[in-house]
């Protein structure tokens, strides 16, 4: 059973668009990343949320942490050609002693 | 500091060869993890160590695989025999964990081809 649930798995749209990933769990979380991770290359950190209810803010990008931290939400506004690639989460949980399991990814594509 | 490093980078073999991947860590970071990757998929834990110990090793692991931190810095994950199916990227990171909060720094990966 996949810890993380994320969605959609594939997501292809055109530049100047928003949109919107899911990082779903029956689990509450201690903490929760978002990664973006590019072809041939390991995943990069773009954020960590904490606080149930929180929201982050990165240029076009806006993190959301689920009032229950049980969820994240990833929206991008306006997209460019620039963020595509595999959006990953991962948390930690009280039961795993600190340490990070990460979902399967939403693959991006913006189109130019 | 410059990161996590890799290396190789990629790495060709022929099957029930061993190969052996380096991980050199963010230096202060007490945490190191090895992760395998196939195309479309999140990373899929091996291992971790914390300082020289490690802690966890996944069971999906074969006895083809060890991992070793001697004195808690660069890390080794040698592959014995490997078969077609252990081509994927295999990657390393760091992260120095504080109160549940588990930010880890990646390497570029090495790419592992089994012909």
């Amino acid at each position: 059973t996949q810890l993380l649930e994320q969605s959609p798995q594939f997501l292809s749209i055109q530049e100047g668009e928003n949109l919107t990933v899911y990082c779903n769990s029956s689990s509450v979380f201690s903490s929760l990343q978002w990664y973006r991770q590019e072809p041939g290359e390991g995943p990069v950190l773009l954020v960590t949320v904490v606080t149930g209810g929180e929201v982050k803010k990165l240029k076009r990008l806006t993190f959301q942490f689920g009032d229950a931290r049980k969820d994240s939400s990833l929206h991008i506004t306006a997209a460019q050609p620039g963020d595509t690639g595999l959006y990953l989460c991962a948390a930690t949980t009280p039961t795993n002693a600190g340490k990070s399991t990460f979902g399967d990814g939403t693959t991006l594509t913006v189109k130019p | 500091d410059t990161g996590v490093s890799q290396d190789p980078r990629h790495k060709i073999t022929k099957r029930g060869q061993n190969v052996t991947f380096r991980c050199d860590p963010i230096s202060e970071h007490n945490r190191l993890y090895w992760y395998r990757q196939t195309l479309g998929q999140g990373p899929e834990f091996l291992t971790y160590f914390q300082n020289e110990a490690q802690l966890e090793k996944s069971r999906l692991l074969s006895d083809r695989f060890s991992a070793e931190r001697p004195k808690g810095s660069f890390s080794t994950l040698e592959i014995q025999r490997t078969e077609q199916g252990d081509s994927a990227m295999y990657l390393c990171a760091s992260s120095q964990e504080w109160r549940e909060i588990d930010e880890q720094y990646f390497g570029p990966g090495t790419r592992l081809t089994v012909t």
